[in-house]
């Protein structure tokens, strides 16, 4: 069956560092990844979303990548601020309107 | 874009009871989805359920423990029944706003359901 894995540990960084968060996945190929930014009590909020047959996307600070190779997706915050520190998922669709989440990584930008 | 609310915000209730979940979005959607989030996992999607025909329940999830309704294109109720402490989690309705597979996602708040 699909497997995402995302470092389930805190990343901590230095306010204006740019972060990078992984998202690792197996067997299926999807044809899109999504990210999504979850703050504490609160629902998923849409951020990204990369085609597999794009390499790289951006968005403002943010910027997401996908090597289908490697099964592997990065998404980097350039410049990261307190109000970035919050989960990061990211998703993977299975088939139309059907996603798999990973559990997300929880990131702290410090001041 | 899509703003969605759902009710009650939060709830603990008492094993053996049930709860039903209200979703209302501000606009038409052909398509809601209900998912779960437990302590510390990822999303699990519950159900599909369009207006006019029947919740299409993923593996693990059957119609006896989670029914749905979706009365129109704007609201969905989900409701959890003959809790047990399981069941405690946060729930979460979403909409796909636009088409194609390639359509953005919006989620409600949730529903934190604590059960004793």
């Amino acid at each position: 069956s699909q497997k995402i894995e995302q470092n389930s540990e805190a990343l901590n960084i230095q306010e204006g560092k740019t972060a990078t968060l992984t998202c690792n996945y197996t067997n299926y190929s999807p044809a899109y990844l999504q990210w999504y930014r979850q703050d504490p009590g609160r629902g998923p909020v849409f951020l990204l979303l990369i085609r597999e047959n794009e390499k790289e996307k951006r968005k403002e600070r943010l910027k997401v990548t996908f090597d289908t190779t490697l099964k592997q997706s990065l998404f980097h915050i350039t410049a990261s601020q307190p109000a970035d520190s919050a989960t990061y998922l990211c998703a993977l669709d299975m088939s139309p309107y059907k996603y798999i989440f990973g559990t997300g990584t929880r990131l702290k930008v410090l001041a | 874009s899509a703003v969605i609310s759902q009710k009650p915000s939060r709830d603990i209730c008492q094993r053996g009871t049930s709860l039903t979940i209200q979703c209302q979005v501000d606009s038409q959607v052909t398509m809601m989805f209900w998912y779960r989030q437990q302590p510390g996992q990822s999303l699990t999607l519950i159900a599909t359920a369009n207006q006019g025909s029947e919740a299409t329940y993923e593996s693990g999830f059957v119609i006896d423990k989670f029914p749905i309704s979706r009365p129109n294109l704007t609201f969905s109720t989900l409701t959890v029944s003959n809790m047990s402490p399981e069941d405690s989690s946060i729930y979460l309705c979403s909409v796909v706003w636009g088409q194609g597979r390639q359509d953005t996602q919006y989620f409600g708040p949730g529903t934190r359901l604590t059960v004793l």
